[in-house]
C-alpha cells in the first residue's frame, strides 16, 4: 500500500492566486481529514469527510477555503484567493472506521500523508 | 469534552538515557489515547495506542506508554534514547465524535 498520497509536496504562489491541494486516501478507507499545521497554532483540523460527505467543516478558516471529495479515492482543498497567512503545511489523513460507532475503542487511527508545504508570498 | 495537555514543549536528553514525555488527558468516558511522532519535514506516524485492553502499551521503536486512570495520565517512555528519536511527539485523545484531539506537541532533542 502506498499510503496517503498528497500533491504537490511543495507549493509556492503569490498572494491572490488560487491554490489546489490534492489527496488520495488509502484504498478502502472511508474517512478523510484535512489538517493545517503552523508554528503558531499547531495542528488544526480543517474539515473531514465520511463516505465522501463533509461532516464537520467548522475548522475551515473562512470562505476562501473549500474542500471537495468527489469520490472515495480523491479529495481537494482549494484556497481562493490565497493570502500570506495561509502559509503552512497541509496534511491529509484517512482511516477505515465504522461511522456511527462512538467511541471507537481505539480503532480511530488516522494515517497521515507527507503533507504539502504551502508558501504564499 | 475531551482534551490533552502535553506538559513539556521541549525535552532534551543525552543518547542512551531514558526518555519521558508527559501527557495528561481529560475525558468524560474511558478514552482511547494515541501517541504520534513527526520527524522533520515528514507526516505523522502512529507510535502506539491505548484501547483499554492493557494499561501498559508497547509501540514501535522501543517506546511504551502507561495509562493511569487515577492520574489521568498517558506518559510516553523509552529506556534508552537514540539519535533517531529526535522528533516532535503528539499525545492524542479520541473525541466523542469522529475526531482526534491533538496536544500541542513535545519536541525531543537527543544529544550525543
Amino acid at each position: 500500500d502506498a499510503g496517503v498520497i498528497q500533491s504537490p509536496r511543495h507549493e509556492v504562489t503569490e498572494m491572490g492566486q488560487e491554490v489546489t491541494l490534492r489527496c488520495k486516501p488509502i484504498s478502502g478507507h472511508n474517512s478523510l481529514f484535512w489538517y493545517r499545521q503552523t508554528m503558531m497554532r499547531g495542528l488544526e483540523l480543517l474539515i473531514y469527510f465520511n463516505n465522501n460527505v463533509p461532516i464537520d467543516d467548522s475548522g475551515m478558516p473562512e470562505d476562501r477555503f473549500s474542500a471537495k471529495m468527489p469520490n472515495a479515492s480523491f479529495s481537494t482543498l482549494k484556497i481562493q484567493p490565497s493570502e500570506p497567512r495561509d502559509s503552512a503545511v497541509y496534511f491529509c489523513a484517512s482511516r477505515s472506521y465504522p461511522t456511527g460507532s462512538r467511541p471507537s475503542g481505539g480503532n480511530n487511527e488516522q494515517f497521515f500523508g507527507p503533507g504539502t508545504r504551502l508558501t504564499v508570498l | 469534552a475531551q482534551s490533552v495537555t502535553q506538559l513539556d514543549s521541549h525535552v532534551s536528553v543525552s543518547e542512551g538515557t531514558p526518555v519521558l514525555l508527559r501527557c495528561n488527558y481529560s475525558s468524560s468516558y474511558s478514552p482511547s489515547l494515541f501517541w504520534y511522532v513527526q520527524h522533520p519535514n515528514k507526516g505523522l506516524q502512529l507510535l502506539l495506542k491505548y484501547t483499554s485492553a492493557a494499561t501498559l502499551v508497547k509501540g514501535i521503536n522501543g517506546f511504551e506508554a502507561e495509562f493511569k486512570k487515577s492520574e489521568t495520565s498517558f506518559h510516553l517512555t523509552k529506556p534508552s534514547a537514540h539519535m533517531s528519536d529526535a522528533a516532535e511527539y503528539f499525545c492524542v485523545v479520541e473525541a466523542y465524535t469522529d475526531k482526534l484531539i491533538f496536544g500541542t506537541g513535545t519536541r525531543l532533542q537527543v544529544f550525543p
